[in-house]
């Protein structure tokens, strides 16, 4: 079975500042691949960044990356240059194994202040 | 567009009352999966569908049911709505095994009185 670990319930960052969530997971599998979700006010869950665990690289796209420690089994999403529109629940998932399950954390409400 | 689409939007019903959640998807995805979201617990699976006919259990499946007739659509079935069903639901698909995510539909608000 595999789990994911949101630690921290809620954030805030200031506009145009960085922050960082934190993610960590276990699995047994050699294969998986971890995922951020943002789910907005309109409650839509929408796919931020995807990573794959054979890759040694970070994901990136544009304001968003990951740093991905796969020893320590951490994920985590840094924003850059945060803006009120991504004020958002985000979830950090994982797929590992045949059974192709998303199993998500308990996520992160992230509050972007003017 | 590629998209799931979920209806209804909303629903408020009495306890006991039968009642579906229908979802579909264009995009000729193998994999289906329905969820429940709860404050503070994320999402919840219920139930997952790999291909036409083949469903399983997922995390928390007692009180509800699926079926997977044809490969577009998979609906959730309560047929005795109980108040702890109130949540918010959503309807994932995705090919691949998953490995590049999932495309979820808009979300129904359920609540159960």
């Amino acid at each position: 079975a595999q789990t994911v670990t949101q630690s921290q319930p809620e954030m805030s960052v200031q506009e145009a500042e960085t922050v960082t969530l934190s993610c960590t997971y276990d699995t047994s599998e050699n294969n998986y691949y971890l995922f951020w979700y943002k789910q907005p006010p309109s409650r839509q869950m929408i796919l931020v960044i995807r990573q794959e665990a054979y890759k040694q690289q970070n994901a990136t796209e544009n304001r968003f990356s990951v740093n991905f420690q796969k020893a320590a089994k951490s994920f985590s999403l840094k924003i850059s240059d945060s803006q009120l529109g991504d004020t958002a629940m985000y979830f950090c998932a994982l797929v590992a194994g045949s059974n192709y399950k998303l199993t998500f954390g308990k996520g992160t409400l992230l509050t972007v202040n003017p | 567009e590629a998209q799931v689409t979920q209806n209804p939007r909303y629903l408020i019903t009495v306890t006991g009352k039968k009642l579906t959640v229908t979802c579909s998807q264009n995009m000729n995805h193998e994999y289906m999966s329905w969820y429940r979201q709860d404050p503070g617990l994320g999402l919840r699976q219920i139930y997952y569908s790999m291909n036409v006919e083949v469903t399983d259990k997922g995390d928390v499946p007692e009180g509800y049911k699926v079926s997977r007739k044809e490969k577009r659509n998979f609906p959730l079935i309560l047929e005795s709505p109980s108040p702890n069903q109130t949540s918010l639901y959503f309807c994932a698909s995705s090919n691949s095994g998953g490995n590049y995510g999932y495309t979820f539909g808009s979300g129904t608000r359920l609540t159960v009185v």
